[in-house]
């Protein structure tokens, strides 16, 4: 069974450009979540989606930040107009729905994003 | 406003001896907690977790230890071998009322085991 895949890896783009970032959960799980590590530090949480409809975007940054999830398949994040704190490692991680143990959540390998 | 904290970037271990990785949390909240292992290149992977209404939970060479009193738990790896070299995320969530998947990370501690 194929695992949470993100794409592209890393992506280096400039101050003010844009960038889309890529997540496909594994099959069948409803649950999706846009993770971010910038530098060290924590590993924050973004956003929730259940199936395409958005659970808790509390976590997201700002309004340069657009999640999508059309179709309740895979997922978009796109930051626009990035800036350099938006440098970092995305993570997106998928779950079953209706599951109740944290354990049973997936990470991708994530996207390195970095802003010069 | 870090929720989760992990005092220590670092940890340097002898291979066969015990790795001690803490945690401490400031949400009286959270009731479950997981340690995840992370290595380059790679996303977390879940390692293994305690509810609150444990004190000590153990698989294999790991065991976790929680002291809600004092707000602190700590991951133990006992003998520490050299493929358990990664960095290490303590997370903790709080089921009443919060969104499943929802985790508090703290920043990690890299865990090097030399031969």
């Amino acid at each position: 069974e194929a695992g949470v895949t993100q794409f592209p890896s890393h992506s280096v783009i400039e101050k003010g450009q844009t960038v889309t970032l890529r997540c496909d959960p594994i099959s069948g799980h409803d649950n999706l979540y846009w993770y971010r590590r910038v530098m060290g530090k924590e590993i924050k949480f973004l956003l929730h989606f259940v199936k395409e409809s958005k659970q808790d975007e509390s976590g997201m940054p700002n309004n340069r930040f657009l999640a999508e999830r059309t179709g309740g398949t895979y997922s978009t994040l796109k930051v626009q107009p990035a800036e350099l704190e938006d440098s970092g490692v995305y993570f997106c991680a998928s779950s079953q729905d209706g599951e109740t143990l944290n354990e049973k959540l997936f990470f991708g390998s994530g996207t390195q994003l970095s802003v010069l | 406003d870090q929720q989760v904290k992990q005092n220590s970037p670092s940890l340097s271990v002898q291979e066969g001896r015990i790795s001690i990785l803490n945690c401490d949390y400031t949400n009286s909240m959270f009731d479950y907690f997981l340690w995840y292992k992370k290595y380059p290149a790679e996303g977390p992977t879940f390692l293994i977790s305690i509810s609150s209404i444990k004190d000590k939970n153990e698989d294999g060479r790991f065991t976790v230890f929680l002291n809600k009193s004092a707000k602190h738990l700590s991951l133990h790896i006992v003998p520490s071998q050299p493929g358990d070299s990664a960095v290490y995320f303590c997370a903790a969530s709080g089921r009443r009322g919060s969104t499943l998947g929802r985790l508090y990370f703290g920043r990690g501690t890299q865990l090097t085991v030399w031969p």
